[in-house]
């Protein structure tokens, strides 16, 4: 059973362009989470989504940032017009049930994005 | 807002003794609690969690302890090891997410 997978594990970018950072739940799992971790720092939530929909964006900017879990395919989150302070880990993370609910979260091994 | 505090920030103990990582989270109803470990260039795994209806759940060498009146919960790592040496994370589940702490920065000297 394949975990959770990530794509790219590494992105550059120079500034002014886009991200695209794709993430493929475990097998069966229909609950994604999107995390951004600071260099040094610990881990901030952005999004959870559940298929074809987002539930909860409220660590996520307004602007630049957008997120969705199409019915067919990975979830992707986007990140527009990118500037250094992008650069950071990206983790997705996913679950069989719905959030928080005592229940775990498996986390993919991440997209390293660089903004030059 | 919901928040994690976590400490300390870093931790140096010498092959063999325990480690101790204390967490406090302000969502009183936030009723599991995972610990990730990550080590450089890793995701984060977990490796041990609890639930609010318990007060200590150990795992060989890891235990976890919680007190949900004073909303605290520790990691304890008993005969540390060389590749114990990672971060750890706790978490208190909150609506929809995990409320992650800063992280401990965790060095066994051998």
């Amino acid at each position: 059973n394949a975990g959770v997978m990530q794509n790219p594990r590494h992105l550059v970018r120079r500034r002014g362009q886009e991200a695209r950072l794709r993430c493929s739940p475990m097998k069966g799992h229909s609950h994604v989470y999107w995390y951004r971790q600071l260099p040094e720092e610990g881990l901030k939530f952005m999004v959870y989504l559940q298929k074809e929909n987002i539930i909860d964006e409220s660590g996520m900017p307004k602007e630049r940032f957008s997120a969705e879990f199409p019915k067919e395919g990975p979830s992707i989150l986007r990140i527009q017009q990118v500037v250094r302070g992008d650069s950071a880990a990206y983790f997705c993370a996913s679950s069989l049930l719905a959030g928080g609910s005592y229940n775990e979260q498996f986390f993919g091994p991440g997209t390293r994005l660089t903004v030059l | 807002g919901e928040n994690v505090e976590q400490h300390p920030s870093t931790l140096s103990v010498q092959e063999g003794d325990s480690a101790v990582i204390k967490c406090t989270y302000s969502d009183s109803a936030s009723n599991y609690f995972p610990w990730y470990k990550q080590e450089l260039g890793k995701r984060p795994q977990l490796i041990i969690d609890i639930r609010s209806n318990v007060g200590e759940k150990k795992d060989q060498r890891i235990a976890v302890t919680l007190n949900k009146t004073a909303k605290h919960f520790s990691l304890h790592i008993t005969e540390t090891q060389p590749e114990d040496s990672a971060v750890y994370f706790c978490a208190a589940e909150g609506t929809y997410k995990y409320i992650f702490g800063t992280g401990t920065r965790l060095k066994v000297l051998a």
